[in-house]
């Protein structure tokens, strides 16, 4: 089992609609988690970090976390075609300093 | 926000011959440093993992006689793929962090052995 897993996609919604993307972690300790965003060829940006469980909103982009379900998703609202990029979870362990692991990347499309 | 600027962000070799990507932190002093790894179509993988001042911890997989990599200041990284093969040509990424948990990314290197 990968230790951060996501579902490749593509992920298709409409311009205008609520993109969904998710993300399971097998370590319990994982403490914080970060979803980047990546266009093609170009290296990863950070969109968001999230600590604790709950929601965590930063304009159009909202973050959950349940620890006890092991799951970090990542909500787009109002999806634009320039979202359309390939989205990566990454998970930090406490022992693991500042090295994160990833996941394998979602990619997601939104159509006009 | 953090700014981590890496270069060369293309460069196109002749199988045999080495090259080097530097990778700096702009404003803020990086202990550490990630290299990594993407070939096409796939996600990151972490090369190795650069302390100031110390040897780099390579991943399982990654010749560290092939990928050397250097960390000789608290800004500053650097990788050369020494003896550079068609089969190492893949998008090269460095990271770094500062005092938050988050890592900041360069622009990535495109490099191309022919």
């Amino acid at each position: 089992q990968k230790e951060v897993e996501q579902n490749s996609g593509p992920l298709s919604v409409p311009e205008g609609a609520i993109a969904s993307l998710n993300c399971t972690y097998s370590d319990r300790v994982s403490q914080s988690f970060f979803w980047y965003r990546q266009y093609s060829g170009k290296s990863p940006e950070l969109i968001m970090s999230i600590y604790s469980n709950g929601d965590k909103e930063d304009g159009r982009f909202t973050a959950q976390l349940n620890k006890a379900s092991q799951y970090v998703s990542l909500l787009i609202r109002d999806s634009q075609p320039s979202d359309s990029a390939t989205y990566l979870c990454a998970v930090n362990t406490y022992n693991a300093g500042n090295m994160l692991t990833f996941g394998g990347g979602t990619r997601l499309m939104v159509k006009p | 926000g953090a700014v981590v600027s890496q270069h060369p962000s293309r460069v196109i070799c002749k199988s045999g011959t080495s090259v080097k990507i530097e990778c700096r932190s702009l404003d803020f002093q990086a202990t550490t440093m990630f290299w990594y790894r993407q070939f096409p179509k796939q996600s990151l993988m972490l090369m190795a993992t650069s302390n100031e001042g110390s040897k780099a911890t390579y991943e399982q997989g990654v010749e560290k006689d092939k990928f050397l990599i250097n960390h000789a200041s608290l800004t500053l990284s650097t990788l050369t793929v020494t003896s550079a093969h068609p089969e190492d040509s893949s998008f090269y990424i460095c990271s770094a962090s500062g005092d938050s948990l988050s890592l900041h990314f360069g622009n990535g290197t495109r490099l191309t052995v022919t």
